[in-house]
């Protein structure tokens, strides 16, 4: 089974930073490319962050993605009310040839 | 403008079928893998399968595999999910997203329809 583990939850007062983190098995994920994805309740999910952690076109600078090993992080700067919602990272696993998606952040503004 | 659209969802039966379809249009189809990602109610994400440009190679999930048949259609710029012996579990929204970059394999989607829902219901 190839899990990347996220926290449930993570929570911020508006203007706040707040950081969510992901971690994988170094077999599956050690040279893996990290993904970041916001889902606000009801829409399609909306990429965040691609390679290296660059950011998608039109995703703000505040938020950054980065990589270290097996695990990464996603943090958001200056948190506002419009980024409640849950946060997936992804990655493609070489020792399975599989996609998998990260268990899922919800971020809640205080 | 990049377009896409899933269709084919629907209500089934434990132990039925369903062709899922997805109509792309905007960009390079053929340069792209393509995946089919789903999302059961109230839980997370999950990529379930994807099919390279040519069509050469597939890939699966553990769940799914040797159940479900991704295909794709060049000519027609689509791509296609068999589903078989559909189980209750199988109940999600069914997304096909634009690859930004992937060829042999996923790298991220960027762009996203509104899904098809599946049901498995007796």
């Amino acid at each position: 089974q190839s899990v990347l583990t996220q926290p449930p939850s993570v929570s911020g007062t508006p203007g706040q930073r707040v950081s969510i983190s992901c971690s994988g098995s170094a077999s599956s994920f050690g040279s893996s490319v990290v993904y970041w994805y916001q889902q606000v309740p009801g829409t399609a999910p909306k990429l965040l962050t691609e390679g290296n952690g660059q950011r998608s076109s039109g995703v703000p600078d505040r938020f950054s993605g980065s990589k270290s090993g097996t695990s990464a992080s996603l943090a958001i700067s200056g948190l506002r009310s419009d980024d409640e919602g849950d946060y997936y990272c992804a990655a493609w696993d070489d020792r399975l040839n599989i996609y998998v998606f990260g268990t899922g952040t919800k971020v809640t503004v205080l | 403008e990049v377009q896409l659209m899933e269709s084919g969802g629907g209500l089934v039966q434990p132990g039925g079928s369903l062709r899922l379809s997805c109509s792309l249009s905007g960009f390079m189809f053929r340069n792209y893998a393509m995946s089919w990602v789903r999302q059961a109610p109230g839980k997370g994400l999950e990529w379930i399968s994807a099919i390279s440009a040519t069509g050469e190679d597939t890939y699966y999930a553990a769940s799914v595999r040797g159940r479900f048949t991704i295909s794709r259609d060049n000519s027609r710029n689509m791509v296609y999910l068999q589903m078989n012996n559909l189980r209750v579990e199988d109940t999600a929204l069914y997304y096909c997203p634009k690859d930004t970059s992937g060829y042999l394999r996923p790298n991220s989607f960027e762009i996203w329809g509104q899904g098809t829902m599946v049901t498995v219901s007796s």
